[in-house]
């Protein structure tokens, strides 16, 4: 089991980008496939993406390609950049963590409230 | 996208009641089907993988069933700790995705 911890600012402008860093603890930055996820307040579940440190990628079509994600593997951190971002972006972002491609989430952080707003 | 569908969307039970939950996926997903639950302002916390498969430490009153399209998850005796949503998500291919959820509240 890992221990995540999502950091970042908590408030966006409109148009801007949204950056969020994951610092992983516990376990292998290199084990495991690195996933965001993010949920308007009130609302569902809405998965960004993934990244493996091998480069394996998969994100979100929804999102239109706004989204980054990246693993530094020195640092034991997985990053979350979102580009021009609308009020439709406010919410908690969770980075989360997974064993396998098609695998269960099996670890999630706290959550980070972003609020996109001018 | 496989769009996952959840019901009742919300029921009302008491302590001791027998649950059970369904999820339904749009299109064949095997058993690429997971179980979390949400409380309020905390993560969600998986409950079951690979659509039976309980996660370590969860609770043996959870239990998953189901493959193909049709899935449910049953909670054989609630808790007062149970009261949450419960969401099912779908790993089978990406983007994957998430039901609705189903709350489940005090009677």
């Amino acid at each position: 089991q890992v221990q995540l911890q999502e950091s970042g600012p908590g408030l966006v402008r409109p148009s801007e980008t949204l950056s969020l860093t994951c610092t992983v603890s516990g376990g292998s930055i290199s084990s495991y496939y690195w996933s965001w996820i993010r949920q308007p307040p009130g609302k569902g579940l809405e998965w960004i993406g993934y990244m493996h440190h091998s480069g394996s990628f998969s994100y979100n079509p929804s999102l239109r390609g706004r989204v980054t994600i990246a693993v530094a593997t020195s640092k034991n951190q997985v990053s979350l950049i979102v580009n021009s971002v609308t009020a439709a972006d406010t919410a908690v972002y969770y980075c989360a963590s997974q064993t396998s491609a098609a695998g269960s989430t099996d670890d999630w952080g706290q959550g980070t409230l972003v609020t996109v707003s001018s | 996208d496989i769009q996952m569908t959840q019901s009742p969307s919300s029921l009302s039970a008491s302590v001791g009641d027998r649950v059970t939950l369904t999820c339904r996926a749009s299109q064949y997903i095997s058993t690429y089907l997971n179980w979390y639950q949400q409380k309020p302002g905390k993560a969600p916390n998986l409950l079951v993988y690979a659509a039976s498969s309980l996660q370590s430490g969860v609770p043996s009153r959870f239990s998953g069933s189901g493959s193909g399209t049709d899935f449910t998850l049953t909670i054989s005796s609630l808790q007062p700790e149970d009261f949450a949503t419960y969401y099912c998500e779908q790993s089978y291919t990406t983007p994957r995705t998430f039901g609705p959820g189903t709350k489940v509240d005090f009677k």
